[in-house]
């Protein structure tokens, strides 16, 4: 399976001020998802970044609140823009990988945003 | 519309006991994957077990295998001999081979107490 790396792990922020979340994978795969986990809740898609087309947004999601880019099959980046305290949340990117157990979804270990 | 649903918020468990989490999905998709992650505290997803829809068998990895009644619309985790370490967050979720998306039950909570 995929590995996958993801920076920061964690970080606290002010009010107004923007972060880029950066998600690094050991293989070259073709979609990479962008998930945020609000506190005690589910995963909400956020984003899905194809290596040479511009990031899917998923409803309630826009790209000025959260650019994306996907320079190629193994990097990509997530900024959260003009953060406020509601968008404290763990931030996860996963890949999508093919094996034994089909299209399986591997995830980073998640970046723990605070925003004060 | 596609739906999962974890009906247990949270559950307490004596060490070395089996665990059963629940897990029942809606979906008219024929053709549809289900998975569960394990969530520590620290906040990584770890893939656990997988169970494609036209699998005969229930699938098994180690310690944890899936109960998978497809006429129920159900796909429950069974941890065998539960540990302190299996105290975590546990979500089912849902893909189809129409929709690269996962559809994600609300998650339980399980504790392991020694």
């Amino acid at each position: 399976s995929a590995v996958i790396s993801q920076k920061p792990s964690r970080d606290i922020c002010q009010r107004g001020t923007s972060l880029t979340i950066q998600c690094q994978v050991d293989s070259q795969v073709t979609m990479m998802f962008w998930y945020r986990q609000q506190p005690g809740q589910s995963l909400t898609l956020i984003a899905t970044a194809n290596q040479g087309s511009e990031a899917t947004y998923e409803s309630g999601f826009v790209i000025d609140k959260f650019p994306i880019s996907r320079p190629n099959l193994t990097f990509s980046t997530l900024t959260v823009s003009n953060m406020s305290p509601e968008d404290s949340s763990i931030y996860l990117c996963s890949v999508e990988d093919r094996d034994r157990d089909g299209d399986t979804q591997y995830f980073g270990p998640g970046t723990r945003l605070t925003v004060l | 519309a596609q739906k999962i649903t974890q009906t247990q918020p949270g559950m307490f468990v004596q060490e070395k006991e089996a665990v059963t989490l629940d897990c029942t999905y809606d979906t008219s998709d024929p053709s549809y994957g289900l998975f569960w992650y394990k969530q520590p505290s620290s906040g990584e997803m770890i893939f656990l077990i997988y169970q494609g829809s036209y699998d005969q068998q229930n699938a098994t990895e180690g310690r944890y295998s899936l109960n998978f009644q497809k006429a129920r619309k159900s796909a429950n985790l069974v941890i065998s001999a539960s540990q302190l370490g299996d105290s975590a967050m546990y979500f089912c979720a849902m893909g189809s081979h129409s929709n690269y998306q996962l559809i994600w039950g609300a998650g339980t909570k399980l504790i392991i107490k020694p």
